[in-house]
């Protein structure tokens, strides 16, 4: 019953072309996205998050859209660079509280010279 | 600025033995969490600590895990016996409550667990 799933376990992209993740989810509740940025032997790190009240939110090369009819996000890095090469997953939380991050399994981006 | 630390940083130990796993969280947050990641199942929540109390522990595998907080600073994680299907890399995240509504936790760098 994994409620975020990240379909693709990996993606291998050119450098200065663009990345795409996907990530979908099932329980509407959830009203707030994040996508964690992982490097081998390495804590998850925080890369970017929205809010369910909007569609896009964007942070230099990396966007992420939210389509909530769908129950899908996807993150954009665009140009990708050698240095994005890691493992990203996708979480989904409630809104004000503190309450458990629930991951997908996480996507494997390798850029490619 | 440390950031979460968590020891020790790799763990091979024998099935049966008992497995003890360290975290001390940034400084001033008062949220913290256990979190352990396999393949197939990704990163799954633990257990959670709210002013060192545990708030949710629903997913704690089966009684042979516990957890504990004695103080602000520090937190365990014990696998006792522990079985060949607990290697995984277990995380230790911390939150401030001036960060709840964002949820952004902070993640320390993972201990990685081999039982035999």
């Amino acid at each position: 019953d994994q409620q975020v799933k990240q379909n693709s376990p990996s993606l291998s992209v050119q450098e200065g072309r663009i990345s795409i993740l996907n990530c979908d989810y099932t329980n509407s509740m959830f009203d707030y996205f994040l996508w964690y940025k992982k490097y081998p032997a390495e804590g998850p790190t925080f890369l970017i998050s929205i809010s369910s009240i909007k569609d896009k939110n964007e942070d230099g090369r990396f966007t992420v859209f939210l389509n909530k009819s769908a129950k899908h996000l996807s993150l954009h890095i665009v140009p990708s660079q050698p240095g994005d090469s890691a493992v990203y997953f996708c979480a989904a939380s409630l809104t004000g509280t503190a309450s458990k991050l629930t991951f997908g399994t996480g996507t494997r981006l390798q850029v490619t010279l | 600025d440390a950031g979460v630390i968590q020891s020790p940083r790799h763990e091979v130990t024998e099935m049966g033995q008992e497995v003890t796993l360290r975290c001390k969280p940034i400084s001033g947050h008062d949220y913290l969490f256990w979190y352990r990641q396999t393949m197939m199942r990704g990163l799954e929540l633990l257990i959670y600590f709210n002013n060192n109390v545990p708030i949710d522990d629903s997913g704690m595998p089966e009684d042979r895990f516990s957890a504990k907080m004695p103080n602000a600073s520090f937190s365990t994680l014990k696998i006792q016996p522990s079985e060949p299907r607990d290697s995984a890399v277990y995380f230790c995240a911390s939150l401030t409550s001036g960060e709840v509504l964002y949820n952004e936790q902070f993640f320390g760098p993972g201990t990685r667990l081999t039982v035999l």
